[in-house]
C-alpha cells in the first residue's frame, strides 16, 4: 500500500514550456486535490476531485488544468509554465466519509520554472 | 469556513507535553476543527479532529472550550520529530465543500533537546 503517490519528484521548466504532474493513489478514495505552496506560506488549493470524471476550481487555478479519467489518477497539467508557477505541489486525497474530511498528502513535487 | 488565529511558533522540551493553542471565535455549529502537521519538506499529515467533545488518537489530544471558540492540540510527550509546522483547520464537514481545507500559516512547533 504505497499510499499517494506523485511524479516526479523535481523538475526544472523554463518560461512557456509545458508539462504534467501526475498523482496516483491506492486507497480507492473518491476525492482527489492539488495544492500548491510557496515559501513560508500555508497550502493553497488549484483544483480538485469529488469522483472519477469530475473536477472543479480551487482557490488558484488560474494556469493549471486537470483531469481525472480514472479514480485513482488526477492529472495537474501546465500549459504554459510561468515564473510565479515555481512552487511546491502537493497532492492529496480522501474517503468520502461526511465527518472525516482526512486527507492523505503525497511527497510533493518540487518545481522551478526559470 | 471559520478563520483560525495560532501562535507564530512555539519551543517544548523533549519529553515535555507540548500544547498548541488555537483561536476560532467565528466557529459555527456544524464546523469541525482539525489539525495537521507538515515535517520540514514533507506532505501535511492528519492528526486529529473533533466537533464538540475532547478527542485523543495514539498521536495527540485535542481539547475543545466549551463555547467551542478555542482548542488546544496536546502532544503529550514531544519528541525531536515532532518539530513542524502545526495547522488549526476550521471547516464544515459534508456539503458541496467537503473535503477542502484552508491553511493558514500554522504554529512552527521546535522540539529542543
Amino acid at each position: 500500500n504505497a499510499g499517494v503517490t506523485q511524479t516526479p519528484k523535481f523538475r526544472v521548466l523554463k518560461t512557456g514550456q509545458s508539462m504534467t504532474l501526475l498523482c496516483a493513489q491506492d486507497m480507492n478514495h473518491e476525492y482527489m486535490y492539488w495544492y500548491r505552496q510557496d515559501p513560508g506560506m500555508g497550502l493553497r488549493l488549484i483544483h480538485y476531485s469529488v469522483g472519477e470524471g469530475t473536477t472543479a476550481k480551487g482557490e488558484v487555478p488560474d494556469g493549471y488544468n486537470v483531469s481525472r479519467l480514472k479514480k485513482q489518477n488526477f492529472l495537474l497539467g501546465l500549459e504554459s509554465a510561468a515564473p510565479s508557477q515555481t512552487s511546491v505541489y502537493f497532492c492529496a486525497s480522501s474517503p468520502n466519509y461526511p465527518y472525516r474530511n482526512e486527507q492523505f498528502f503525497g511527497p510533493g513535487t518540487r518545481l522551478t520554472v526559470l | 469556513d471559520a478563520k483560525t488565529t495560532q501562535p507564530p511558533s512555539m519551543d517544548c522540551a523533549e519529553g515535555r507535553a507540548a500544547n498548541l493553542p488555537c483561536n476560532h471565535s467565528t466557529i459555527s455549529g456544524n464546523e469541525y476543527v482539525y489539525w495537521y502537521r507538515q515535517i520540514h519538506s514533507q506532505g501535511p499529515q492528519y492528526i486529529i479532529h473533533g466537533l464538540k467533545n475532547n478527542e485523543t488518537n495514539e498521536m495527540a489530544s485535542l481539547i475543545i472550550t466549551e463555547d467551542r471558540k478555542s482548542s488546544t492540540l496536546i502532544l503529550p510527550h514531544a519528541t525531536l520529530r515532532d518539530t513542524a509546522v502545526y495547522y488549526c483547520i476550521v471547516r464544515v464537514a459534508g456539503g458541496t465543500s467537503y473535503g477542502k481545507l484552508t491553511f493558514g500559516q500554522g504554529t512552527i512547533l521546535t522540539v529542543h533537546p
